[in-house]
């Protein structure tokens, strides 16, 4: 079946932008994460989703970014006001539930390249 | 100090040794322990799991947990060059990365 799929694949945004990264979880999962990946820095947590709520955003970086998902599908990263810090990868996962060991399932993320 | 620590290497061996990769961890609360493994331009995929302090076994992968320590490990043997990725620890409770330990395996 699909796994997680993640749009766009890369962005080149000029400082100071805004921008939007897709993530669509595979069908059926409850709980959806977002992840930056520095290089060097591994992944760092920004926001988990239970349905459409957002019960633990603490790792979102500054109030620039914001996420929302919508249906208990499909969610949607913002980053207003892009800064140069901001490049990274950007990686959802999902997963079935909200058992502690279920499998997370990462997308292939959204490079962002911030100039 | 950062909840998980662990060495970004890059750690570089010849094919068929013995790897070891390790984290440590400073929140006591944290339960589940997992590896992850990551290969170039591709998203995590969860390599193994384990819940209580000891050894878990999975063909040729072996992970270890000393809560005591709080320390783990991830033991590779008879390392394949297709085992190069990065390789990262997580735990739970909430989920925490380590940095990811970047191994090359030379043929």
């Amino acid at each position: 079946g699909a796994g997680v799929s993640q749009s766009p694949s890369n962005k080149v945004t000029e400082k100071g932008k805004d921008v939007e990264l897709r993530c669509d979880p595979i069908s059926g999962h409850t709980a959806l994460y977002w992840y930056r990946q520095s290089l060097g820095q591994g992944l760092e947590f920004l926001i988990y989703f239970q349905g459409n709520s957002a019960p633990d955003k603490s790792g979102l970086p500054s109030d620039r970014f914001s996420a929302e998902r919508t249906g208990g599908s499909v969610s949607t990263l913002t980053i207003q006001r892009t800064q140069q810090e901001d490049s990274a990868v950007y990686l959802c996962a999902s997963r079935p539930g909200t058992g502690v060991v279920d499998t997370q399932y990462f997308g292939p993320g959204t490079r962002l390249t911030v100039l | 100090q950062k909840e998980v620590e662990q060495d970004p290497g890059p750690l570089s061996v010849p094919e068929g040794a013995i790897v070891s990769l390790n984290c440590t961890y400073s929140n006591s609360a944290f339960q589940y322990f997992m590896w992850y493994r990551q290969y170039s331009r591709k998203g995590p995929e969860l390599l193994m799991y384990t819940y209580s302090s000891g050894n878990k076994e999975d063909g040729r992968f072996t992970a270890q947990v000393d809560k005591s320590s709080k320390y783990i490990s991830l033991f590779i043997r008879d390392s394949q060059p297709s085992d190069s990725a990065t390789y990262l620890c997580a735990m739970s409770g909430d989920m925490r990365f380590g940095a990811g330990t970047r191994l090359t395996v030379k043929p």
